[in-house]
This record gives structure tokens, C-alpha cells and sequence, in this order.
């Protein structure tokens, strides 16, 4: 059965910090990744990875993936209070299913 | 575009009671999906169709019924509502996978109430 796992639940931080979130998976026929940020409202798509090694960037956020050692880490660098948030992966194998974890809740202080 | 459309926003019911939360989309995605989420358990796949006609389970399909009889209709039907049905609902929809993006893109939500 397919796998998610992020570490950690739960991070607070000051603003300017740098924070990194963790996710491992284990998947059958891995396909894809994905990385969505969820404030009170539906999730909205952040960033796909497909390829290991490859950094995907927007803005203060980036993300990389690891196909060997099954993980991905969300980097976000001088956090704002706007960036307080739920920060859900999501991995998709061999079926047509996203698989979720449980989430990062993000909380940044001003 | 309306993109992904569900009603209601809010439902309250009491045990026992059935309904149906809807879900429409207009971009003539394939692939339509319900997803609970309940305080720390992140988003649990209910039920998903990969096109009309077709219906599959997901993690936790119990006390869950859907039909997919149109590529834009999704419906999510509780037939004997239970309190740990209790939760909010997302609908989310894809293109066809070899269309090359996985992206789902979500409904706004349903938050369902059973006393």
C-alpha cells in the first residue's frame, strides 16, 4: 500500500527563519510527487517533481526529490507570516491515486 | 471556468439521516476524486473515478456511495450518516494522465455536521 510520511507535524518559527519539511514515501511504480499548501480553505498546488536532483524554485520556496532514498524536502527561507500554513505531500504511483500525508502545519511568528 | 464546484458548503445532519454532497467540474477532466480531512490525519482519499462509468475505492470507503454517469458529475452519497463521518469533504479533479500533469485541482469544500 502506498506510503506517505512528513516530519515534522508541526514547526513554529520566527519570521526570517529558514524552515525545511521532510517527506518520505514508499509507492509502487512512482510517477510523481507533489507539494500543496493548504491555508482555511482547499489545498493549492505548489510544486511536481518527477526527476531526482531537480530543483524545483518558486520564489522563496524550492523543493528537491530523492528517487534513491525516497524523500523530498520543502525549503521555505525568510519565512513571512504568510507563509503559516498546512504544507500537504502527495505521491502518486502505478494506480491513479494521490496519496497524502498528514501535513506540516506551519506556524511563523512575527 | 468555474473549475471545481461543490454544494453544499455546509451540512448538518442528524445520525442516520442520508444525503448527497455534489461535485461539478468544467474542464472535462477524466479523472474526479473525494477526499476526507479530518484535524491531523491530512487528506484520506474516499472514492475516485478515472472517467464516467467508472468507480474505484480508496482508503476509506465505508458508509460512502458514488456513480460517475457524466464526465462532469461526481456525487458523493452518505447513506446512513454516522458522527465519525463528521469532517470536511473535498472534491478534486485531474486531466487524463497522459496528458503528462498529475495536478488535482480541489473544490472549495464541504464541512458536514452529524449529531
Amino acid at each position: 500500500e502506498d506510503k506517505v510520511v512528513q516530519s515534522p507535524l508541526s514547526l513554529v518559527v520566527h519570521e526570517g527563519d529558514t524552515v525545511t519539511l521532510n517527506c518520505s514515501y514508499e509507492v509502487t511504480n512512482f510517477r510523481s510527487l507533489l507539494w500543496y499548501k493548504q491555508e482555511k480553505k482547499a489545498p493549492t498546488f505548489l510544486f511536481m517533481l518527477t526527476s531526482s536532483g531537480i530543483e524545483k524554485k518558486s520564489g522563496r520556496l524550492s523543493s528537491i526529490l530523492d528517487k534513491k532514498e525516497l524523500f523530498s524536502i520543502l525549503n521555505i527561507t525568510a519565512t513571512q507570516t504568510g507563509d503559516s500554513a498546512v504544507y500537504l505531500c502527495a505521491v502518486q504511483g502505478g494506480s491513479e491515486k494521490l496519496v497524502f500525508g498528514k501535513g506540516t502545519k506551519l506556524t511563523v511568528n512575527p | 471556468n468555474a473549475g471545481v464546484t461543490q454544494t453544499p458548503k455546509f451540512q448538518v445532519l442528524k445520525t442516520g439521516q442520508s444525503m448527497t454532497l455534489q461535485c461539478a467540474q468544467d474542464m472535462n477532466h477524466e479523472y474526479m476524486s473525494w477526499y476526507r480531512q479530518d484535524p491531523g490525519m491530512g487528506l484520506r482519499l474516499i472514492h475516485y473515478s478515472v472517467g464516467a462509468g467508472i468507480t474505484d475505492q480508496g482508503e476509506v470507503p465505508n458508509g460512502y456511495n458514488v456513480s460517475r454517469s457524466t464526465t462532469e458529475d461526481f456525487p458523493l452519497r452518505l447513506l446512513s450518516a454516522a458522527p465519525s463521518q463528521t469532517s470536511v469533504y473535498f472534491c478534486a479533479s485531474r486531466p487524463p494522465r497522459q496528458a503528462g500533469a498529475n495536478v488535482l485541482t480541489f473544490g472549495a469544500g464541504s464541512r458536514l455536521t452529524v449529531l
